[in-house]
């Protein structure tokens, strides 16, 4: 198996509602990522957990919050967000270790309106 | 920023050889370099990636230079399907035994029948 698994695959949201995307991955892994991605940009790097605690925060506004319940287990916590926060959201995952690759989510496509 | 320079698209046609160039002249002798693609709306996909040795799987073939300072993502018989966007990358290390991923623009490669 080496699927990260995403969801929900689309989400529409209010700017005063509270939702969370979640990521999960059975494959072991012990480095999770979230990215996010704007139309015709590359992936940002948002956060990085390694061995469930996080490891790497890319000065990403609080209203984004993250939690890795257990080496599965990635979700992302979002409230009060705004329009131009409305992106695709990856979730990745690896070994750990310089010489490992990552593997990819298929996505979740968020719209805040 | 990404420490990587890619053209920003490059032509192919179906069934020759598509030869993507990467520029890493600042790479470190302990970084690598991953190869991803991202086909559309879809969560990027590793392809390969290398230290110093040319590496080969059943995607692609990875060549470096000598000096490490550039590389080039051949694939042998482009398809329709290969139509994507191809982000070299180099593996930097936060000083934790993870490295993280942090893409560049990438190669836009559009396959032509």
């Amino acid at each position: 198996d080496t699927e990260v698994t995403q969801t929900p695959k689309h989400l529409v949201m209010g700017m005063t509602n509270k939702k969370s995307l979640k990521c999960e991955q059975h494959m072991g892994h012990r480095a999770m990522y979230w990215y996010k991605q704007k139309a015709k940009k590359p992936p940002e790097l948002m956060f990085v957990y390694s061995y469930e605690k996080l490891s790497i925060n890319e000065s990403v506004p609080s209203r984004f919050s993250p939690e890795c319940p257990n080496s599965s287990l990635l979700n992302l916590h979002l409230h009060a967000l705004q329009p131009e926060d409305s992106a695709l959201y990856l979730c990745a995952s690896s070994r750990g270790g310089m010489n490992t690759e990552a593997f990819f989510g298929q996505g979740t496509r968020l719209t805040v309106v | 920023d990404a420490k990587t320079t890619q053209p920003t698209s490059m032509d192919c046609a179906e069934g020759r050889a598509a030869n993507l160039p990467c520029n890493h002249s600042t790479i470190s002798g302990n970084e690598y370099v991953y190869w991803y693609r991202q086909i559309h709306s879809q969560g990027p996909q590793y392809i390969i990636h290398g230290l110093k040795n040319n590496e080969t799987n059943e995607m692609a073939s990875l060549i470096i230079t000598e000096d490490r300072k550039s590389s080039t993502l051949i694939l042998p018989h482009a398809t329709l399907r290969d139509t994507a966007v191809y982000y070299c990358i180099v593996r930097v290390n936060y000083g934790g035994s993870q490295g993280n991923l942090i893409f560049g623009k990438g190669t836009k490669l559009s396959v032509k029948p």
